[in-house]
């Protein structure tokens, strides 16, 4: 009863350092996303892949690249950590990208709370 | 300004009460909404879309109101495990597909 999968689930960075957030799922979703949550502001996408093989740009993406690896794995990448990445990362994925006229609900992992210092 | 916007609250609610709260949303071309639910320090999990005709899922119900641009959840008979942050979601429309923009959330805080 996995879901979405995403590690690691706690993180501390020093500026300038990389790292990587990986994030699996298990339901043959087609479409998959990173968000960020920041105090009071609602989910910030990122990067999305609506299928394997693509990848683009969501709101906030300067900063980050992203992988996806195959159909189970979207990958995150922080290539020099600022203090202003520090927040808190969500996969998430969907059989398909929610175009109008389809429900698709998303469904997101558990998060990776990330503090660059 | 924000294209969805909530009362961060928190509500305080006394168990067995009844809370209500909305969420305003900008763009009037937007065409399905949705209430999140996330609890603390968890992920965000759908609580229930929200249709035009309003609906209701227990002891939840939810209203869109068109002309006035928001969506409203009520919780009745309220529990402590309806604690949570309720975010509301509005699906956009200004792009190929509809990428869903989250407000901050509303606290609800059950006491008994």
């Amino acid at each position: 009863n996995a879901g979405v999968t995403q590690t690691p689930k706690f993180q501390v960075l020093k500026t300038g350092q990389s790292m990587t957030l990986q994030c699996a799922q298990d339901m043959n979703h087609n479409s998959m996303y990173w968000y960020r949550q920041d105090p009071g502001m609602g989910l910030r996408l990122i990067y999305y892949s609506a299928s394997e093989g693509t990848t683009d740009k969501g709101e906030v993406p300067n900063g980050y690249n992203v992988s996806r690896l195959n159909k189970r794995e979207f990958s995150l990448r922080l290539e020099s950590a600022a203090p202003s990445q520090t927040s808190v990362y969500f996969c998430a994925s969907s059989e398909s990208l929610p175009y109008r006229s389809s429900g698709n609900t998303i469904y997101f992992g558990e998060g990776s709370w990330l503090t660059v210092v | 300004r924000k294209e969805v916007e909530q009362d961060p609250g928190p509500f305080n609610v006394p168990e067995g009460a009844t809370v209500a709260f909305n969420c305003t949303y900008s763009n009037s071309a937007s065409q399905s909404f949705f209430w999140y639910r996330q609890d603390c320090r968890k992920e965000p999990k759908l609580l229930m879309s929200v249709y035009s005709s309003g609906n209701e899922d227990g002891r939840f119900t939810a209203q869109l109101n068109r002309a006035s641009q928001y969506i409203s959840l009520l919780i009745r008979d309220s529990k402590l495990s309806d604690s949570a942050t309720y975010l509301c979601v509005v699906k956009g429309t200004r792009d190929s597909w509809g990428k869903l923009q989250f407000g901050a959330g509303t606290q609800v805080v059950v006491t008994p």
